[in-house]
């Protein structure tokens, strides 16, 4: 059985400063691992995607994630926070190539200017 | 850019209504998906549709059917609401496996 276990409820960090969101996984097979972003009242949003290519995988508005099988940890990462950056972050797993998508319980990260 | 639209914003209900949330989507996706997102508790798979009339159940079907007459619309029923439906219901579609386009949600109060 596939799991995701988001370590931080809520992260606060100041505008310019590195931002860091921690995820563990569990699972079986090889999985793939995604991170998706929902800002206030809008749907969620595909931010990076590992698939078994290059351990380290850059997504969309400056964010990377680095895929360490021997942590089994996929943790998302951002040099230099923007206000734009505050909203809800959730790692996710599949671990058999399907619909089958397990969600971690999120990460709300909020920017202080 | 692929748009997944939810009907209502915000739904208030009685206990043992029967209610439908309805989503469409315009780009030919062949997979469709309803999940509910609780605080703490992130989004679990409701009701899952790979083509029309066909469907899979999720990890929470109880209480919940579906519908799904043409490609483009995936309809969410609940038989007869009770107060611990009350939650945010996202909607989704994709071709494949890799990428989920996301609705903005229909917030459910069940009174």
């Amino acid at each position: 059985a596939q799991s995701v276990t988001q370590l931080d409820s809520h992260v606060s960090v100041s505008e310019g400063t590195p931002v860091l969101l921690r995820c563990n996984y569990s699972s079986s097979y090889s999985p793939s691992l995604f991170w998706y972003v929902q800002h206030p009242n809008k749907g969620l949003q595909l931010l990076l995607k590992y698939t078994s290519a290059a351990t380290l995988v850059k997504g969309i508005n400056g964010f990377e994630a680095e895929f360490k099988k021997s942590e089994t940890s996929f943790h998302l990462t951002k040099p230099s926070a923007h206000m734009s950056d505050a909203a809800e972050y959730f790692c996710v797993v599949s671990d058999r190539d399907d619909y089958k998508l397990s969600f971690g319980a999120g990460t709300t990260v909020t920017v202080r200017a | 850019d692929v748009k997944v639209t939810q009907s209502s914003r915000y739904l208030v209900k009685r206990t043992g209504e029967k209610v439908f949330l309805e989503c469409v989507q315009d780009m030919d996706h062949e997979n469709m998906f309803w999940y509910r997102q609780d605080p703490g508790l992130g989004l679990r798979l409701i009701y899952f549709s790979y083509d029309v009339k066909m469907k899979e159940k999720g990890d929470i079907p109880e209480g919940y059917s579906v519908s799904r007459e043409k490609k483009e619309r995936f309809s969410l029923i609940l038989e007869s609401a009770s107060t611990n439906q009350t939650s945010m219901y996202l909607c989704a579609s994709s071709l494949g496996w890799e990428k989920l386009f996301f609705g903005s949600g229909t917030q459910l109060s069940v009174l």
